[in-house]
């Protein structure tokens, strides 16, 4: 079964400062990767993806995401983080044979002024 | 494009009611999701269609629950009787067939309370 962790319920962060949201995955084979973005009582935007090849992946708002094979990690990154940021983040992963996201249970983004 | 569109965007009904959720994907998307989010589960896939066939209903809770997609713009998820622990953000997602790397795009929820 493929599964994704976000191991941190909340991550706080000062406006400007980089920002980190951690996610690791477990899948059989080859991981198809997504970041989604929830803002308060607003659905899930999409803001990136890795399928294959860079390792980096730059996405939507100045989002990107390092995908690390060997530790099986998925983080997404930001240089400065902006209060607007703050939101719910998942981490998913393409269950291949279902072909649904197996979502991971979310990190609260909080961007302190 | 105006995104998938879902509605109502706020129910609220009573222990034994029907309810019907409804879905329009984006234009010119074969495939239909729908996802439900709660507290407890997190955000987990009840069922989706592909050119309007239901393939994979594993993740519909009970009987209760049913959803239909009578052609390419229109889907219905529909709970009869609804209980309490039904009440969820429901949410319908599309994709454009491009391979197993398909992006799903969400519509902004059906927010469920049941009395």
């Amino acid at each position: 079964a493929q599964s994704v962790a976000q191991p941190e319920d909340q991550v706080n962060v000062a406006e400007g400062n980089p920002l980190t949201v951690k996610c690791t995955y477990s899948v059989s084979g080859n991981p198809y990767l997504f970041w989604y973005v929830q803002y308060p009582n607003r659905g899930l935007q999409f803001l990136l993806k890795y399928i294959t090849g860079d390792n980096l992946v730059k996405g939507s708002y100045g989002f990107e995401a390092e995908f690390n094979k060997s530790q099986t990690s998925f983080h997404l990154k930001k240089p400065s983080a902006l209060v607007s940021d703050s939101a719910l983040y998942f981490c998913a992963v393409m269950d291949t044979g279902r072909r649904a996201l197996t979502f991971g249970s979310g990190t609260r983004l909080q961007v302190q002024p | 494009d105006a995104g998938v569109i879902q509605s109502p965007r706020h129910e609220v009904t009573e222990m034994g009611q029907e309810v019907t959720l409804r879905c329009k994907p984006i234009s010119g998307h074969d495939y239909l999701f729908w996802y439900r989010q709660t507290m407890m589960r997190g955000l987990e896939l009840l069922i989706y269609f592909n050119n309007n066939v239901p393939i994979d209903d594993s993740g519909m809770p009970e009987d209760r629950f049913s959803a239909k997609m009578p052609n390419a713009s229109f889907s219905t998820l529909k709970i009869q009787p609804s209980e309490p622990r039904d009440s969820a953000v429901y949410f319908c997602a599309s994709s454009l067939t491009s391979g197993v790397s398909d992006t799903q795009y969400f519509g902004p929820g059906t927010r469920l309370t049941v009395l």
